[in-house]
């Protein structure tokens, strides 16, 4: 089972920061199948990033994506208030498909 | 547009079973395979396992293997996932998840509470 380790556990920043997320994985992830997702308080997740570095339909430019291997990335380049969320990677290259522990993005 | 909606919250027993519905729209429902993830409360999310909604084909979780049970019935576009044996650590919300082309999932049902306490 691929083990995926998220740091860090909270970020706080002001809004027009740049938020870096972090994602390990134990063991290298299969072509690339790295996805992210947001989730807000009482709502289901929300496809961000897919493919490790391509950008779901609708998702705004400033959340990217990048890395390969076992180390990626989530980046907010600019933060906006309504990014306050929580963050999942999530590895569906092997099975059992697995998530990370997740980010907290707080928006200050 | 895709929508995936689901069914009612649950109170059941320990020892219970409990039955949650999928139903899928805006797309071809057997195109895509649906898979099921949990989320205890104020904890992260756990995948449980997916069905092909074409062939009825399943592949579970180690962890819930001998416990889950996914279906599907293709004329009401419908996918269903029956967890028994329940245990009060299995209080969580269940989302169903449509898988994408590229085998993430682009869309996710509005989940359903299932809490289990005697």
């Amino acid at each position: 089972e691929i083990v995926l380790t998220q740091s860090p556990g909270t970020l706080s920043l002001s809004p027009g920061e740049r938020a870096t997320l972090s994602c390990r994985a134990s063991q290298s992830v299969s072509s690339n199948y790295l996805a992210w997702y947001q989730q807000k308080p009482g709502q289901a997740p929300r496809l961000l990033i897919y493919g490790a570095s391509s950008r779901a339909t609708g998702i705004p430019d400033r959340f990217s994506g990048s890395g390969s291997g076992t180390d990626f990335t989530l980046t907010i380049s600019r933060l906006e208030p309504e990014d306050s969320a929580v963050y999942y990677c999530q590895q569906y290259g092997s099975s059992p498909l697995t998530f990370g522990g997740g980010t907290k993005v707080e928006i200050k | 547009q895709v929508q995936l909606v689901q069914s009612g919250a649950e109170v059941k027993k320990p020892g219970a079973s409990v039955k949650v519905s999928c139903k899928g729209s805006g797309y071809t429902f057997t195109a895509y395979y649906m898979h099921w993830v949990r989320q205890a409360p104020g904890q992260g999310l756990e995948w449980m396992g997916w069905i092909n909604p074409n062939s009825g084909g399943t592949s579970y979780a180690q962890k819930f293997q001998g416990r889950v049970t996914m279906t599907r019935d293709t004329s009401i576009s419908t996918a269903y996932m029956e967890l028994s044996r329940l245990r009060s650590d299995d209080t969580a919300v269940y989302y169903c998840a449509k898988e994408a082309v590229h085998a993430d999932f682009d869309f996710w049902g509005q989940g359903t509470l299932v809490t289990v306490s005697s």
